[in-house]
């Protein structure tokens, strides 16, 4: 069975703060994907990376995932209330069921305090 | 356009009855994910279907539950016989292809199932 460990699980910085949410596993993923999920709606897909040490870069959030293809990072720059949210890293790999599967991580919930 | 519509939103049922929750895929999507969301735990695979087809059932438990997703309509995740335990949230994602590497998921706002 496949694990996606996030930490931290629970994150509560002042406006304009910086901050690093991490995603790690001993598996090695296919690709990694980072979701943003609100209270009572479904993920909304942030980012997909492919490519081991692949860096993207969405506004001031920062996405890395590593040269192993095992782990992944989020960093936000300048942190505001809107993005307060639970942030999800998802890792795809091949079930061996006849299907790529993605395996959820726990979430960190963050909150942004003005 | 049209995102993943679920419906219902909120389910209340009793301890021995049938919950059917129901997924639209997004306009052009034929592939369709459920996964369940219990509280401070992180989304569980369920099951993939493809129209008419249930291609990947590995994260379904054996007994009571059921999926499908046929040529017309919406597809279904079926329990019979809810118990306490399933009480979740329960969210479906579609995709446009299989062979796109990204196999990016779009996912509905859930349906949230209480049993009481």
């Amino acid at each position: 069975t496949q694990l996606l460990e996030q930490s931290p699980q629970f994150l509560s910085i002042q406006e304009g703060e910086n901050l690093t949410v991490y995603c790690n596993s001993s598996s090695v993923f296919s690709s990694l994907q980072w979701y943003r999920q609100e209270p009572g709606e479904g993920p909304v897909l942030l980012v997909t990376v492919v490519t081991g040490g692949e860096v993207k870069k969405l506004k001031r959030l920062t996405f890395q995932f590593g040269d192993a293809r095992k782990d992944s990072s989020l960093h936000i720059t300048a942190a505001q209330p809107g993005d307060t949210g639970l942030y999800l890293c998802a890792g795809r790999s091949y079930s061996g069921a006849g299907s790529y599967q993605l395996t959820f991580g726990k979430g960190t919930k963050l909150s942004v305090i003005p | 356009n049209a995102g993943v519509m679920q419906n219902p939103r909120h389910l209340v049922r009793r301890r021995g009855q049938e919950a059917r929750l129901r997924c639209s895929p997004m306009k052009g999507h034929s592939h369709v994910y459920w996964y369940r969301q219990l509280p401070e735990e992180g989304l569980k695979f369920m099951v993939y279907l493809q129209k008419e087809n249930i291609i990947d059932e590995s994260g379904m438990p054996k007994e009571r539950f059921s999926a499908e997703f046929p040529k017309e309509g919406p597809s279904i995740l079926r329990i019979q016989q809810v118990v306490r335990g399933d009480s979740a949230a329960y969210f479906c994602a579609s995709s446009p292809q299989v062979g796109d590497f990204y196999n990016e998921q779009f996912f509905g706002p859930g349906t949230r199932l209480t049993v009481l």
